[in-house]
């Protein structure tokens, strides 16, 4: 158990819908990261929060925004979803902002856009 | 653009029987090279990070080490609970200094 938490586990919804995954990052951690995970691409960075701002973009959609609170947790919110969309998303939790401290990730959400 | 290649996608052993997983890599400047194991259907659990040519760290079966190209994830008498993909990722430093992954390498270790 790597103490990173994220909620749903799964999701399916309908093309052209919102959803909401939700992160947790390790006690202690301040920076949290988004990835996402399909079949034909591994793991691709999406965005990278620091203490509540954000640091860094990678592939990220317009469609997708996120943000880290007060209390550190993050939410990665995907709108208009296509099929496409359809993936593992992961977060991933670190001490510093620096990406060479360890990135800690967590169990994951599943998301299937029908 | 830092690239990762890892080779093979898939590798099949019978328990006890040594082998090692490839990544080779392609980045301007290294900061860092990291393994992580992946279960299906769960997250990355970190492994290593190694960070310069020459440099090499075990834990219990594995032991990765790192060249100037690539780096060498080696697997001593694996068990089936080593069953897992394998991901390499680096870490450059220009630019973005974003991780890069590899697509991993399946290793199904049969008893």
């Amino acid at each position: 158990d790597s103490g990173v938490t994220q909620t749903p586990k799964h999701l399916i919804t309908a093309t052209g819908q919102r959803v909401t995954l939700r992160c947790s990052p390790r006690s202690g951690d301040l920076s949290v990261y988004w990835y996402q995970q399909s079949l034909d691409q591994g793991l691709q960075f999406l965005i990278q929060y620091y203490n509540g701002e954000e640091r860094a973009k990678g592939n990220i959609l317009e469609r997708f925004s996120a943000q880290q609170f007060p209390d550190l947790h993050s939410e990665l919110n995907l709108s208009s979803l296509e099929l496409g969309d359809s993936a593992l998303y992961f977060c991933a939790s670190a001490l510093g902002w620096d990406y060479t401290d360890t990135q800690y990730f967590g169990p994951g959400t599943r998301l299937t856009v029908l | 653009e830092d690239q990762v290649t890892q080779s093979p996608e898939a590798l099949r052993l019978q328990e006890g029987e040594s082998s090692s997983l490839n990544c080779s890599y392609t980045v301007s400047g290294l900061r860092g090279l990291f393994w992580y194991r992946q279960d299906p259907g769960k997250g990355p659990e970190f492994l290593f990070t190694l960070y310069s040519a020459g440099e090499e760290k075990e834990k219990e079966r594995l032991k990765a080490t790192l060249t100037k190209k690539e780096s060498f994830l080696h697997i001593t008498a694996p068990k089936p609970e080593d069953s897992a993909t394998y991901l390499c990722a680096v870490q450059g430093n220009t630019g973005f200094q974003k991780l890069v992954f590899g697509t991993g390498t399946r290793l199904l270790v049969s008893p």
